[in-house]
């Protein structure tokens, strides 16, 4: 089975500062990692994802996330908040090759830059 | 960019009462998705659907609820009976291919409240 964790309910970050937004991962074999954003009454927006190669990937807005396989982690990452970031942030996980191919999202993690 | 298109995007019915979501997904997407999210929740698998027919399901998706093309473009959920604990924001998703490793693309969602 795979599952994903989001240890943070919530993440409140000023403005210019970096923030983090944490998820740690299990699956079966090689997994496929993502994140979404949803900003409120909208549904949810691809950001990133980690298929293979570079553990270090880049998406929208700026954001980045680094796959570490060794913690099982996929946190997301930017070096310098904007309010608008204000979102809340889901991460989610799927099985590279064999098995499902539905991707299992976390609880998500709201996060709130203060100006 | 083409985008996932649900309406309505709230629907109040009485409990026992039987509702439709409905979803134009992206025109040359092949999978449909249903997830749900209750308030403060993580997002839920519900089902896929290909080739006019369920590929998977998961636990929530019993009896009481079936999903349809009707043509070409729709994508329908029907919850028959409804209950009070069906009261979530319901998202409806599409992607390209099943295999690949391209994201799903979500709709706005339909909330759902149930009295």
């Amino acid at each position: 089975a795979q599952s994903v964790a989001q240890p943070e309910d919530q993440v409140n970050v000023a403005e210019g500062n970096p923030l983090t937004v944490k998820c740690t991962y299990s699956v079966s074999g090689n997994p496929y990692l993502f994140w979404y954003v949803q900003y409120p009454n909208r549904g949810l927006q691809f950001l990133l994802k980690y298929i293979t190669g570079d553990n270090l990937v880049k998406g929208s807005y700026g954001f980045e996330a680094e796959f570490n396989k060794s913690q099982t982690s996929f946190h997301l990452k930017k070096p310098s908040a904007l309010v608008s970031d204000s979102a809340l942030y889901f991460c989610a996980v799927r099985e590279g090759s064999g098995g499902s191919y539905i991707p299992t999202f976390g609880r998500g993690t709201s996060l709130i830059v203060h100006p | 960019e083409p985008e996932v298109t649900q309406t309505p995007s709230h629907q109040v019915t009485q409990m026992g009462q039987e509702v439709i979501l409905r979803c134009v997904p992206i025109s040359n997407h092949l999978y449909f998705y249903w997830y749900r999210q209750i308030l403060g929740q993580k997002v839920e698998f519900l089902v896929s659907f290909y080739n006019n027919e369920i590929s998977e399901k998961s636990e929530i998706f019993d009896d009481q609820f079936s999903v349809e093309r009707p043509d070409g473009s729709n994508f329908t959920l029907k919850i028959r009976s409804t209950k009070l604990e069906d009261s979530a924001m319901y998202f409806c998703a599409s992607r390209k291919g099943r295999q690949d490793n391209s994201p799903l693309h979500f709709g706005n969602g339909t909330r759902l409240t149930v009295t």
